[in-house]
């Protein structure tokens, strides 16, 4: 089964790092894209940054640059984010999603159920 | 950055009417704009890629159209499993490849 596979719900205190990570199966991990996407609770979609689990490149939104790092793992198929130092403004779902066809299509065909993370005091 | 703004925030339709999403774009992105649903709960699913192209498995009552700035998702018969908050998003120029805020479709 093709799919995108996420860790699990996260509580952390503020200032504290964060890794969460998003395992592909059932595809090529290493040809496709894979992106992250935060929502903040009752909120609409960010879209973070992308990796290319191939070689590593990576690019980042403006709003996100410097707040999160995007990295891969090829060997085990598995893309990660992660922060230094969290904030509670960071407490939110985080999708992983593959895209379809880079660069014809960057849009999103396959997500990850989402990993929540709470940050408080 | 571009930015999409959809219209309206919420739709609210009889079951077997037809309800009409609206996203316009700050500039021309062409025909590259993706439509996804996200049910209560659940991940966005890909609806629509390339402003009208059905994804995989999307039913015939869901239809994407537009370029340039302008675009519409249509579906034309409401099923009641259709609640969910539907969001477009342009890939034609980024990174970031903008999502617009959503349309929250609810079952009258």
């Amino acid at each position: 089964e093709v799919q995108l596979v996420q860790s699990g719900a996260e509580v952390k205190k503020p200032g504290e790092s964060l890794k969460i990570s998003c395992q592909g199966s059932g595809y090529t991990f290493v040809s496709y894209w894979i992106g992250w996407v935060r929502q903040m609770p009752g909120k609409g979609l960010e879209w973070m940054g992308i990796i290319y689990p191939g070689d590593s490149d990576t690019r980042y939104s403006p709003s996100f640059q410097g707040q999160v790092t995007i990295s891969a793992d090829k060997s085990n198929a598995t893309a990660y984010l992660q922060w230094s130092g969290l904030k509670a403004s960071d407490t939110a779902m985080y999708y992983c999603a593959r895209v379809v066809v880079a660069p014809r299509d960057w849009s999103f065909d396959l997500w990850g159920r989402g990993t929540p993370v709470i940050v408080s005091s | 950055e571009i930015v999409m703004t959809q219209s309206p925030a919420t739709l609210s339709v009889s079951p077997g009417e037809r309800a009409t999403l609206f996203c316009r774009a700050s500039q021309s992105v062409r025909s590259k704009v993706a439509w996804y649903q996200q049910k209560p709960g659940q991940p966005p699913r890909l609806l629509i890629n390339d402003a009208s192209t059905r994804a995989t498995g999307i039913p015939p009552r869901f239809s994407g159209s537009g370029s340039g700035t302008q675009f519409t998702l249509i579906i034309s018969s409401l099923q009641s499993e259709d609640l969910a908050v539907y969001y477009c998003q342009q890939y034609d120029d980024g990174p970031p490849y903008t999502f617009g805020q959503g349309t929250k479709v609810e079952i009258k």
